[in-house]
């Protein structure tokens, strides 16, 4: 089975300061990978995803994220935080469609912005 | 209209009590996934169903069991629930073809007294 490692439950920055959530996994394939953002009282919102192809994904809200093979990482950043990017935020990873779509969520990161 | 819909949102009951939760989605998907999320474990998978004949248990689908009633409605059920199985659960959906990501239902919210 996969396995996701989100170092770091809480992070806090401060608005205007570089995001980076870290998320490395373990697969024996190559791997489809993940973010997913929760806002409070809400369902799980797709940020970005690597598939295939370009390494460097970039993704809604101005978020992007590498997957580095090599380090076997996916880690999610943003260059200025907003107060609005508040949230929970969620890796996951996937053998993809021959296994049912299988995903292996890593335990969040809440994130905390500071004015 | 919201693409993947849970009912009930909130829903209190009682040890010992069974409780369907219920899932619908106008996405046309032909995968479905029940989760269930606790603090500090991130998500969990409980049941997945390729199609309205393939259903598959998951990770932690112990005190579970889950019903395909139609491509678009996948219901959970908790036979008698007990109080750790209080949590926050998902429904999601997927294509089985090139798109691989998973939507969401927006959760409900049970608690087992």
């Amino acid at each position: 089975a996969q396995s996701v490692t989100q170092l770091g439950s809480h992070v806090s920055v401060s608005e205007g300061a570089l995001v980076l959530l870290r998320c490395n996994y373990s697969s024996s394939v190559p791997p489809y990978l993940f973010w997913y953002v929760q806002y409070p009282n809400q369902g799980l919102q797709l940020l970005l995803k690597y598939t295939t192809g370009a390494t460097l994904v970039k993704g809604i809200n101005g978020f992007e994220a590498e997957f580095k093979k090599s380090e076997t990482s996916f880690h999610l950043t943003k260059p200025s935080a907003h107060m609005s990017d508040a949230a929970e935020y969620f890796c996951a990873v996937s053998d993809g469609p021959n296994t049912g779509n299988q995903f292996y969520f890593g335990t969040g990161t809440s994130l905390t912005v500071i004015p | 209209d919201a693409d993947v819909t849970q009912t009930p949102r909130n829903r209190i009951t009682k040890t010992g009590k069974r409780i369907m939760l219920e899932c619908s989605q106008t996405k046309g998907h032909d995968r479905m996934y029940w989760y269930r999320q606790d603090p500090g474990l991130g998500l969990r998978l409980i049941y997945y169903s390729f199609d309205v004949k393939d259903i598959n248990k998951g990770e932690i689908s112990d005190g579970y069991s889950v019903s395909r009633q139609a491509q678009a409605k996948f219901s959970l059920s908790l036979e008698s629930a007990i109080p750790n199985q209080t949590a926050l659960y998902f429904c999601a959906t997927s294509h089985g073809g090139e798109t691989y990501e998973q939507y969401f239902g927006p959760g409900t919210r049970l608690t087992v007294t």
